[in-house]
């Protein structure tokens, strides 16, 4: 079954420090996202993308953030100047028009 | 935007027992999707729901999207049934909006 790969699994980062995180969507899907679990939060939604822009966003995605598909496989989150609070646990995700969502495993990011 | 509940917040079972976990959605959805977070925090796709009755194994679904609601029933439970199990609903091309989830310990 086609996954969605995420790396790297685990990361840790100074605070104001710069860090990107990657993904693999799923090679046919079109629609890209990035949600966010705080521990012990529900998952919120940040950012979508779809044909090469952002779709929508969400209040938390801020200046800090920004989202980008280098070529044609990965799609990368980077936060520019790393904050206490981005500790979480940082979720790809795609999909095709007529189906549900895939999740990737996840980036547990802790901010020190 | 739209709201979800999820009910019961937290269950406890023995292994064995059968249990209903519900969610409520207030407004019209075509998509609604059941995950299993597992102890390492990976969120797992069990259903793809928006409507109707779906089954796998021990466990099924089912979406009344005209009251807006979802259940999802796990028979027979096992120890690896524990964790967070998230109900999310969207509609066409936008954000899945997730619950908060309802917390299930198996015990053996």
């Amino acid at each position: 079954e086609p996954e969605v790969t995420q790396t790297p699994s685990h990361q840790v980062t100074q605070m104001g420090q710069e860090v990107i995180l990657r993904c693999v969507p799923i090679s046919n899907h079109l629609y890209f996202y990035w949600y966010r679990q705080i521990l012990g939060q529900k998952v919120e939604f940040l950012v979508s993308f779809y044909n090469n822009e952002i779709s929508e966003k969400s209040e938390i995605f801020d200046d800090q953030f920004s989202v980008e598909r280098p070529d044609g496989s990965n799609f990368t989150l980077k936060i520019r100047s790393t904050k206490l609070e981005d500790s979480a646990m940082y979720f790809c995700a795609s999909k095709t028009s007529n189906y549900g969502y895939t999740f990737g495993s996840g980036t547990r990011l802790t901010v020190v | 935007g739209i709201q979800v509940e999820q009910s019961p917040p937290d269950l406890i079972l023995q292994e064995g027992a059968n249990s209903t976990l519900r969610c409520n959605f207030s407004d019209s959805v075509n998509n609604l999707q059941w995950f299993h977070q597992n102890p390492w925090g990976q969120l797992i796709n069990l259903f793809y729901i928006p409507s109707g009755t779906k089954q796998n194994g021990r466990l099924s679904a089912t979406t009344v999207a005209t009251e807006r609601y979802s259940l999802l029933y796990i028979s027979s439970s096992q120890t690896t049934d524990s964790g967070v199990y998230f109900c999310a609903v969207g509609t066409s091309g936008s954000r899945l909006t997730f619950g908060e989830g309802t917390q299930l310990t198996v015990n053996p």
